[in-house]
């Protein structure tokens, strides 16, 4: 069954770098576009950033230039560098996979979720 | 595009008919998927394709929908179905957007 454990979430200071790990498993990781989405406390949910399955990135306006979303095909691994946190970034971060073997369409399943809390 | 949903909350009692609406601010097709999410819990895909019931949803939910309004519709709402519902559109992706949700409580 398709599996996705995230990893690497913490308490980290404004301005400072951290980077999640999802592990997957169950399914043929590098056919899948995958995803991080972002959940505030007590707030709804934000798409942050997609890695297309054939080498694309993009990502939501509130972390471009800052979030960078990177897959290692080879040991089943999707990443999400982020660089100069701020406060608001403070969130549950869930890695995601898409419903479709190739081109993107929609989210189906998900991981647990990694809490990332941005705060002096 | 940005997709609204209503209402905010509701409570309804177990065996009600719930409905939720979503609009979108442009024409996204039938790209419109519909997530549970109960407390605590991680989303759950259950429709999508506007209609399109997940494998392994309870038949009591339903969608409808196309263009720019869209409803979800819980037939007989259990005591299992407590949680926020969103709306997302996948129509011109990148950006995949949700609406705001909807708490639904007995």
């Amino acid at each position: 069954q398709v599996q996705l454990v995230e990893s690497g979430g913490g308490v980290v200071q404004p301005g400072r770098s951290l980077r999640l790990s999802c592990a997957a498993s169950g399914f043929n990781f590098s056919s899948h576009a995958m995803y991080w989405v972002r959940q505030a406390p007590g707030k709804g949910l934000e798409w942050v950033a997609i890695s297309s399955y054939d080498g694309y990135q993009y990502y939501a306006d509130s972390v471009r230039g800052r979030f960078t979303i990177s897959r290692d095909n080879s040991n089943n691994t999707l990443y999400l560098q982020m660089n100069s946190l701020r406060p608001e970034d403070t969130a549950l971060y869930y890695c995601a996979r898409d419903r479709s073997r190739g081109a993107w369409s929609l989210i189906e399943y998900w991981g647990q979720g990694a809490l990332v809390t941005v705060s002096s | 595009i940005q997709m609204t949903q209503s209402p905010s909350s509701l409570s309804a009692s177990v065996g009600d008919r719930v409905t939720i609406s979503c609009r979108a601010s442009q024409g996204i097709s039938n790209s419109l998927a519909w997530y549970q999410q109960k407390p605590g819990k991680v989303p759950k895909l259950l429709i999508y394709a506007a209609s399109t019931l997940q494998s392994g949803v309870p038949s009591r939910f339903s969608g409808s929908g196309s263009g720019t309004e869209f409803t979800l519709t819980i037939t007989s709402l259990q005591p299992e179905d407590v949680a926020t519902y969103y709306c997302q559109k996948y129509y011109s992706a990148p950006p995949w957007t949700f609406g705001q949700g909807t708490k639904v409580e007995i």
